[in-house]
């Protein structure tokens, strides 16, 4: 069956470090992926959309990759900041102009002063 | 520009009532997505609607419904409720239609299931 994945564990960094938060899916051929951000109590926000056929997309102190080969995308957050601290989803789009987009569970991101 | 609103913000119902959740998209877009969001299972796609059609569903049982009028504005039904409705319902809009578009979310609308 189609699984995405994403690491259910909070993760905690330090403030100044590297944040790297995981999206593993399975039996699904995206054509896009999305990150979103959700602070508690308010709806997702787009971060960034890299497709199928780049390997790598940057927005400011955000990174992402795109590996169809491994089924993972990494989403890096550098020099993080507390203001950083919320959780991030990952969303996948089927093949198709009327596929659905599917979100991961979300991993919680807690960036420590 | 004005953000995705949805009123209301918060909803108390009993099993077995209805309820109906509306949604104002972004000034000029014409999609409207509805999820629902819960800790159990996450955020989970309801369904789609562009030009007042309805393009996508997802795997929710006949109870849950939604129409899109033509100034794009959406609403969503469910009737007989259980309390497993109990959650966070948020809808997205686009400009044009397609789920690869950057969704913007309203701040969703929490129900709750007595």
């Amino acid at each position: 069956s189609q699984k995405i994945e994403q690491n259910s564990e909070a993760l905690n960094i330090q403030e100044g470090k590297t944040a790297t938060l995981t999206c593993n899916y399975t039996n699904y051929s995206p054509a896009y992926l999305q990150w979103y951000r959700q602070d508690p109590g308010r709806g997702p926000v787009f971060l960034l959309l890299i497709r199928e056929n780049e390997k790598e997309k940057r927005k400011e102190r955000l990174k992402v990759t795109f590996d169809t080969t491994l089924k993972q995308s990494l989403f890096h957050i550098t020099a993080s900041q507390p203001a950083d601290s919320a959780t991030y989803l990952c969303a996948l789009f089927g093949s198709g102009n009327t596929g659905k987009l599917i979100f991961g569970q979300g991993t919680t991101l807690q960036v420590k002063p | 520009k004005a953000g995705v609103t949805q009123t209301p913000r918060y909803l108390i119902k009993t099993r077995g009532q209805q309820v109906t959740l509306s949604c104002s998209p972004i000034s000029g877009h014409r999609s409207v997505s509805w999820y629902q969001q819960t800790p159990g299972q996450g955020l989970q796609f309801l369904f789609e609607y562009f030009s007042e059609t309805q393009r996508n569903k997802g795997n929710f049982p006949g109870r849950f419904s939604g129409r899109q009028f033509s100034n794009s504005r959406s609403e969503m039904n469910v009737s007989t409720l259980e309390l497993g409705d109990s959650a966070l319902y948020l809808c997205a809009s686009t400009l044009t239609a397609g789920a690869y578009n950057e969704q913007f979310f309203g701040p969703g609308t929490r129900l709750t299931v007595l």
